[in-house]
């Protein structure tokens, strides 16, 4: 998972609660993704943002934020977290071209 | 609305037989993806496919890529134990959505 970082990459959070999801690639990508994995299920697509300055909802946007104010780093916002957001996080990135996706290791958040 | 499903859920297998994950998608995409993950770890690349009639192969894993069927199978030769794993495949939807949507994941368990 070389050049794709996610911080932190546990956290224990209380219910309305607010904290951020860092991810950082030094790979001059373009695209860049934010997934939740929940027990036992897939990726689900929450944010995502093709170039700087762009974001788009996913699947599930709902309680969540996002910001891509440069090229590099793209975070995710629980403004008020529940209990419902316990789960592990991945930050993505894709280059223009080029066919490689590069995964993040993993936050795992836990909602209390 | 951009689906994609993989069957089955969960697969168990002997070692040394053969069996095919299947994944289907709803609408025309650039390109599809399929990811390795173990317990606790990251998503590890296996294979991308680009264009229709495209095989890939490594090592006991070879991937296929019917974009008219909107179909790509994941077949696994004389399995072995390495390979039980969870697999997925990704879809993305190119364009002005660039959307990277994963399938539900197949749990693939092989017993000696």
């Amino acid at each position: 998972n070389a050049g794709v970082t996610q911080t932190p990459k546990f956290q224990v959070l209380k219910t309305g609660q607010s904290m951020t999801l860092q991810c950082a690639q030094d790979m001059n990508h373009n695209s860049m993704y934010w997934y939740r994995q929940d027990p036992g299920m897939g990726l689900r697509l929450i944010y995502y943002s093709a170039s700087e300055g762009t974001t788009d909802k996913g699947e599930v946007p709902n309680g969540y934020n996002v910001s891509r104010l440069n090229k590099r780093e793209f975070s995710l916002r629980l403004e008020s977290a529940a209990p419902s957001q316990t789960s592990v996080y991945f930050c993505a990135s894709r280059p223009l071209s080029g066919n490689t996706i590069y995964f993040g290791e993993g936050s795992w958040l836990t909602v209390v | 609305e951009l689906k994609v499903e993989q069957n089955p859920l969960f697969l168990s297998m002997q070692e040394g037989k053969n069996y095919t994950i299947y994944c289907n998608y709803s609408t025309t995409s650039d390109r599809l993806y399929w990811y390795r993950q173990d317990p606790g770890k990251s998503l590890e690349s296996l294979f991308v496919l680009l264009s229709n009639g495209a095989v890939k192969q490594e090592g006991r894993l070879m991937a296929s890529l019917d974009t008219k069927a909107r179909l790509s199978t994941l077949h696994i030769t004389a399995a072995v134990h390495d390979l039980s794993a969870t697999y997925f495949c990704a879809v993305l939807y190119g364009g002005a959505t660039n959307k990277l949507i994963f399938g539900t994941g197949t749990l693939l368990a092989v017993q000696p």
